[in-house]
This record gives C-alpha cells, sequence and structure tokens, in this order.
C-alpha cells in the first residue's frame, strides 16, 4: 500500500524552530519530486516547498524562503522540513504529498501533522 | 505566485450538477494541461479527483469530471450525492512554484 506518514509537529514559541518528517513506503521513492502543503486552521491549501527526486532542485514559497528547507534522505525513504523562525501565521496543518512526475499533480498525500506556534 | 481564483461556494440538490471555476492566468492555468482537482472532507487529507484538465484516477466516479478553457479550468460533478459534499481545491503546475485555488465549499442540499 501506498502511505505517507507525517511527524515532528507540536506547539513551539514564536522564533523556534522544528523539523517535520514524512516517511514514504509501497513505492520507489526516490523517483518521485516530493512537495510540502499546509493548511492553516479554517483555511485552504497553500503550497509551501517542493525537491526532485535526487534532492538536487529545491524552490519555496515566498512566505517560507530562508527559514524553511526542505531535504530528503533517499536511503531512509524519508522526506524533511526543516523550520526555522517560526511565526504564528506558520500554525497550520503540514501535508506532505508525493508528485507524478514533476508536473505538481499530487496522486498521494499523507494524514498531516499539527504545527501550532504560540507563547 | 497568486493563488488561483475558485468560488467560496457551490451548492446543488441531490441528483443535479454543479460545476466549480478555476480561473488563473497565462503563467498558470492557461499554459499548462497540468490542472488538477482535489477533495477534502473535514478533518481529512486531499484526495485527487481529477488530472492533466480532464482525467480521473483509478476508483473516482464517471460523476466527476473536468475541463479547461483559456485561463479557466472547470470541475463538474453530476448527479450529486450526499458524499460529494466537501470542500474542492484546484491546482495548476505554475514553473517553479506550485498555486492553489482557494478552495470551494460544495453543499449537497
Amino acid at each position: 500500500e501506498v502511505q505517507l506518514v507525517e511527524s515532528g509537529g507540536g506547539l513551539v514559541q514564536p522564533g523556534g524552530s522544528l523539523r517535520l518528517s514524512c516517511a514514504a513506503s509501497g513505492f520507489t521513492f526516490n523517483i518521485y519530486w516530493m512537495h510540502w502543503v499546509r493548511q492553516a486552521p479554517g483555511k485552504g491549501l497553500v503550497w509551501v516547498s517542493r525537491l526532485n527526486s535526487d534532492g538536487s532542485d529545491t524552490s519555496y514559497a515566498d512566505s517560507v524562503e530562508g527559514r524553511f528547507t526542505i531535504s530528503r534522505d533517499n536511503a531512509k525513504n524519508t522526506l524533511y522540513l526543516q523550520m526555522n523562525s517560526l511565526r504564528a501565521e506558520d500554525t497550520a496543518v503540514y501535508y506532505c504529498a508525493r508528485d507524478r512526475y514533476g508536473d505538481s499533480i499530487f496522486d498521494c498525500w499523507g494524514q498531516g501533522t499539527l504545527v501550532t506556534v504560540s507563547s | 505566485q497568486s493563488a488561483l481564483t475558485q468560488p467560496p461556494s457551490a451548492s446543488g440538490s441531490p441528483g443535479q450538477s454543479v460545476t466549480i471555476s478555476c480561473t488563473g492566468t497565462s503563467s498558470d492555468v492557461g499554459g499548462y494541461n497540468y490542472v488538477s482537482w482535489y477533495q477534502q472532507h473535514p478533518g481529512k487529507a486531499p484526495k485527487l479527483v481529477i488530472y492533466e484538465v480532464s482525467k480521473r484516477p483509478p476508483g473516482v466516479p464517471d460523476r466527476f469530471s473536468g475541463s479547461k478553457s483559456g485561463n479557466t479550468a472547470s470541475l463538474t460533478v453530476s448527479g450529486l450525492q450526499a458524499e460529494d459534499e466537501a470542500d474542492y481545491y484546484c491546482n495548476s503546475y505554475a514553473g517553479r512554484r506550485g498555486v492553489f485555488g482557494g478552495g470551494t465549499k460544495l453543499t449537497v442540499l
């Protein structure tokens, strides 16, 4: 079964850091581009970041550029999102999503992990 | 990258058809045939229901269909059923960065 499982969310103070993980199983992880998408409480989906299959090409939304870093360990079938200098507006459920061919079509999603930034 | 524009709400009675629009620009919706639609029930992860403008993944009922004209894509749900009540989001390839629509809440009356 194709599966993505996020972890690492929690409560963090403004200015703090957190690292999210997304464990992949049931498919050949190292051939897929991967993305992070977030959803603030009661709001819509917002694209955050993407990474190509070998980890050499990244891009970020303006709102997180310079604060968040996406990476992957293909040997561990795991995607990461390092989040630094967190702000209240970063509070959201963070989803990892599999991208078929780098065409931004997300054919598999994790269940999400909640990040709350609050003092 | 600005979000794609969707109506905030749509509704229809069981058995009716409803169409949700998604308007972008020539840099996203109008420039590529990589428009996709996602269904999200409360508290659940999004699910792909349409990709490449009009294709359906395995297991998605043929009541769901998609189309595109210029910079506007559309999702049509025919023969509305109670379980179709959900939020729907469009997405388009836009080069290096991703872009979603703001979402449409579909209510089955």
